[in-house]
């Protein structure tokens, strides 16, 4: 299975930063990766696939890169809304997996 | 839009089975991929498996691949997840999603399963 990992596991920003949360896959996974954010009590929120395309109706704030087996999210200009937990997934091969998520909370 | 509803909460004993719902509307079922995905309190996401399109194919962790049992109702554009033998750990929200291919785009609201004695 490809293991996922995410730096860092949680961060403290302010409302006007802006944040970068890394994603490495331990086997090359080219741009098969997908990031998530998920608020307190809710479900789940596709933000990003193929790495850097982002899902229809996310805001431009939100932008990723990478390819092989690193990749970043980075999320400008931090709202109140922002403030949760980033997943990123990859989706080369089964079975899919998770990294173990990021929590960016409020400074 | 798309939507996916899913069924309400369910109070299980261990060894039991539970079987859970995910209706979609707003976009052609059968063309899409399912995803379930579940989340035990506290904890991050574990992907348990897949529905093709076709609906006659699917994939599953190993972990659930003989406890899981999918099945669709085309006429309702409903998907159940049925799992068996359940254990205290399968205590979790439980999360049908819809895929283009494997990424996931859209969730349904999550199902608590509660497994207790």
């Amino acid at each position: 299975d490809i293991q996922m990992t995410q730096s860092p596991s949680s961060l403290a920003a302010s409302v006007g930063d802006r944040v970068t949360i890394t994603c490495r896959a331990s086997q090359d996974i080219s741009i098969f990766l997908a990031w998530f954010q998920q608020r307190p009590g809710k479900a789940p929120k596709s933000l990003i696939y193929a790495a850097s395309s982002l899902q229809r109706g996310v805001p431009s704030k939100f932008s990723g890169s990478g390819s092989g087996t690193h990749f970043t999210l980075t999320i400008s200009n931090l709202q109140p809304e922002d403030f949760a937990t980033y997943y990123c997934q990859q989706y080369k091969s089964y079975p899919l997996t998770f990294g173990p998520g990021t929590k960016v909370d409020i400074k | 839009q798309v939507q996916l509803v899913q069924s309400g909460a369910e109070v299980k004993k261990p060894g039991a089975s539970v079987k859970l719902s995910c209706t979609a509307s707003g976009y052609n079922f059968t063309n899409y991929y399912m995803h379930w995905v579940r989340q035990a309190p506290g904890q991050g996401l574990e992907w348990m498996g897949i529905v093709y399109p076709s609906g006659s194919d699917s994939k599953y962790t190993q972990e659930f691949q003989d406890r899981v049992t999918v099945t669709r109702d085309t006429s309702t554009s409903t998907v159940y997840l049925e799992l068996s033998r359940l254990r205290f750990d399968d205590t979790a929200v439980y999360y049908c999603a819809r895929g283009s291919g494997y990424d996931v785009e859209y969730w349904g609201q999550g199902t608590l399963v509660i497994v207790s004695s």
